[in-house]
């Protein structure tokens, strides 16, 4: 059985570019949950699909946009990068929402 | 809006202590809480998983303990090891709504030889 898996595994970015990270969920299960760590601090939900539909989303502005594939992988798109974006990106993938959440080795994403 | 608080924030022991990691919330109606740990620059490894209407788990030497009216939450940790050394991520699942995970900041623990 794979896990989740995510890619790139880091990323160096400047001000102002998009950027798009992805993310291969645990075979069978289709709800996908991104979720934001900065450097000390505990991760902070982005949004979730399920079934390709976005199911629920944090206090994140819209410049952080995603989807979620047939196949469930997804992607999260982060546009106007900002110094303040430079963080952990992890993936968790779930039978559905309330199952127990398994998380890839994220993107570390750094804003220059 | 649940607020997820983890105490100490640090903690260093030497080999074979037994040890308390707390976690405090403030929403008690949730359907879970999850045990996480995190190594430096890494994912995270899911360790207990307890329902709301579970009081404990157990896998090998940790044990985690749930009390939803008071809105607390223990990880023992028996006997510690070096290769313990690592970030506790305590987190809750609300019950209400769609389902997502609130996280504490960590509890960042070394295990000394």
């Amino acid at each position: 059985e794979t896990g989740v898996t995510q890619s790139p595994t880091h990323l160096i970015k400047t001000r102002g570019q998009q950027v798009t990270l992805r993310c291969s969920s645990q075979s069978g299960h289709n709800t996908v949950s991104w979720y934001q760590q900065a450097l000390g601090q505990g991760p902070q939900f982005i949004f979730q699909y399920y079934r390709e539909e976005e199911n629920g989303r944090g206090n994140f502005p819209p410049r952080f946009s995603g989807l979620q594939f047939p196949n469930y992988s997804s992607e999260l798109n982060v546009n106007a990068l900002e110094l303040d974006d430079s963080a952990l990106y992890l993936c968790a993938s779930s039978l559905d929402g309330y199952q127990p959440q398994h998380f890839g080795d994220g993107t570390r994403l750094s804003i220059l | 809006k649940q607020e997820v608080t983890q105490i100490p924030a640090a903690l260093s022991v030497p080999e074979g202590e037994n040890l308390v990691l707390n976690c405090s919330f403030t929403d008690s109606a949730i359907y879970n809480l999850q045990w996480f740990r995190q190594d430096p620059g890494k994912g995270l490894t899911s360790l207990l998983l307890i329902q709301s209407s579970q009081r404990e788990q157990t896998s090998g030497r940790l044990n985690a303990s749930l009390d939803k009216s008071s809105g607390r939450s223990t990880l023992y940790i028996a006997a510690s090891q070096p290769g313990d050394s690592a970030t506790y991520l305590c987190a809750v699942n609300l019950a209400s709504g769609y389902s997502t995970l609130t996280f504490g900041k960590g509890t960042m623990l070394l295990v000394s030889p």
